[in-house]
């Protein structure tokens, strides 16, 4: 199975910030790389497939890069509403694997 | 407007069974793909099993193969999950999930999930 490794797996930051969460996989996947957000109590919810392309709805402050093994999400201002869990996922073959989570926290 | 809708979750002694059901609606169900994802308290998510829009086509994860059995009902516009000999590793909450479209192996739609817990 492919794994995936999120860093960091949880950081602090302020309101207005730029942040970056990493997300590695231990062989290619090409771009079939999706994002997701998850707030305590709820489902997941989809911000970016094909490691760049922004679901609709999802603003955009939101941006996903990479390709291969490293990829990257980033918020570029920060705002209160996205202080989540953010989970990377590859769908590049079975069985589709996530990442381990990435908790953002309020400084 | 999608919804997914998961009933059936509980709690289960070790070695017992459970079946998961979940309720389809606001799209063509026959046409999609779907999933099982799981989360155990706590902890991050774990995929579990796809099936295919015709059910010809079914994937597990090494987890539960062989104990799980993933099925569909496209009339009735329903998923299923049929737990057998579970542990209390298996103990999480169960969300259903539908895949973006044929090509795209990400989750656009998820259920509220349903809690199973494993535990004598």
């Amino acid at each position: 199975a492919i794994r995936m490794t999120q860093s960091p797996s949880s950081f602090s930051a302020s309101t207005g910030d730029r942040v970056t969460i990493t997300c590695r996989a231990s062989q290619g996947v090409s771009n079939y790389l999706a994002w997701y957000q998850q707030k305590p109590g709820k489902a997941p919810k989809l911000l970016i497939y094909t490691a760049s392309t922004l679901q609709t709805g999802v603003p955009s402050r939101f941006s996903g890069s990479g390709s291969g093994t490293d990829f990257t999400l980033t918020v570029s201002c920060l705002q209160s509403e996205d202080f989540a869990t953010y989970y990377c996922q590859q769908y590049y073959s079975y069985p589709y694997t996530f990442g381990q989570g990435t908790k953002l926290e309020i400084k | 407007e999608v919804q997914l809708v998961e009933s059936g979750g509980g709690l289960v002694k070790p070695g017992g069974s459970l079946r998961l059901s979940c309720a389809a609606s606001g799209f063509t169900f026959s046409s999609y793909s779907m999933n099982w994802v799981r989360q155990a308290p706590g902890k991050g998510l774990e995929w579990v099993s796809s099936i295919s829009s015709s059910s010809i086509y079914s994937y597990y994860a090494d987890s539960v193969k062989g104990r799980f059995t993933i099925s569909r009902d496209n009339a009735k516009r329903s998923l299923f999950l049929q737990m057998n000999s579970l542990r209390a590793e298996d103990t999480a909450v169960y969300y259903c999930a539908r895949f973006y479209d044929i090509l795209t192996g990400c989750l656009d739609y998820w259920g509220q999930g349903t809690l199973v817990t494993v535990s004598s």
